[in-house]
């Protein structure tokens, strides 16, 4: 069965380095997504991805963060300068279509993010 | 204001016991969906159920079922014989038309205890 892959599934940086994130979506998925997890708490949406640009952000995703979908098969999360508050589990998420026709989200399994 | 509710933030049972994760959701779309999704202490996501606001029928899988209600916004989980591999943290989750996020709940976590 297709899911969605995630590399790494922890990493360790220092304050103020950039890190990437990378996500392999389901190969014939058209949306991505990137979610943002902080221990113990709930899962907040990021940002949304669509046609090779950014379909939706929340307020969460400022200046450091960017999104990227490299070479059609990858999609990745980068932070510029990293804070303590990044250090949270970043899920990946791809869907087929979007809105009210099949919007199934299938999630992958995250990158536990801790910044030092 | 909060668009999915989960008010029981932690739930302890005792193994067998019948337990019902409760979620309220907030939205004007007459067209939307609703998950819910287990996180195991390992930390992924499992998909459980997904619905939709056309259908309001009842779903068992297992000792898993759902019930839907637009009357009160609610879309509630009861595990039927709970066991020790029920633990984990539940979300209930919200996705509208015309948007491609999902909104989370804050989740119950479940202790089932031998």
């Amino acid at each position: 069965e297709p899911e969605v892959t995630q590399t790494p599934s922890h990493q360790v940086t220092q304050m103020g380095q950039e890190v990437i994130l990378r996500c392999v979506p389901i190969s014939n998925h058209l949306y991505f997504y990137w979610y943002r997890q902080i221990l113990g708490q709930k899962v907040e949406f990021l940002v949304s991805f669509y046609n090779n640009e950014i379909s939706e952000k929340s307020e969460i995703f400022d200046d450091q963060f960017s999104v990227e979908r490299p070479d059609g098969s990858n999609f990745t999360l980068k932070i510029r300068s990293t804070k303590l508050e990044d250090s949270a589990m970043y899920f990946c998420a791809s869907s087929l279509l979007s809105g009210a026709l099949n919007n199934e989200q299938f999630f992958g399994p995250g990158t536990r993010l801790t910044v030092l | 204001a909060q668009k999915v509710t989960q008010a029981q933030t932690e739930i302890s049972v005792v193994e067998k016991e019948d337990v019902t994760l409760d979620c309220v959701y907030e939205t004007r779309d007459t067209t939307y969906y609703l998950f819910w999704y287990k996180q195991p202490p390992s930390g992924e996501l499992v998909f459980l159920i997904r619905r939709n606001s056309f259908d309001e029928q009842n779903e068992i899988s297992g000792r898993y079922s759902w019930n839907f209600q637009k009357s009160t916004s609610s879309f509630n989980f009861t595990i039927t014989a709970s066991q020790v591999v029920d633990s984990a943290v539940y979300f209930c989750a919200l996705s509208e038309r015309g948007f491609n996020k999902f909104y989370f709940g804050s989740g119950t976590k479940l202790n089932v205890k031998p």
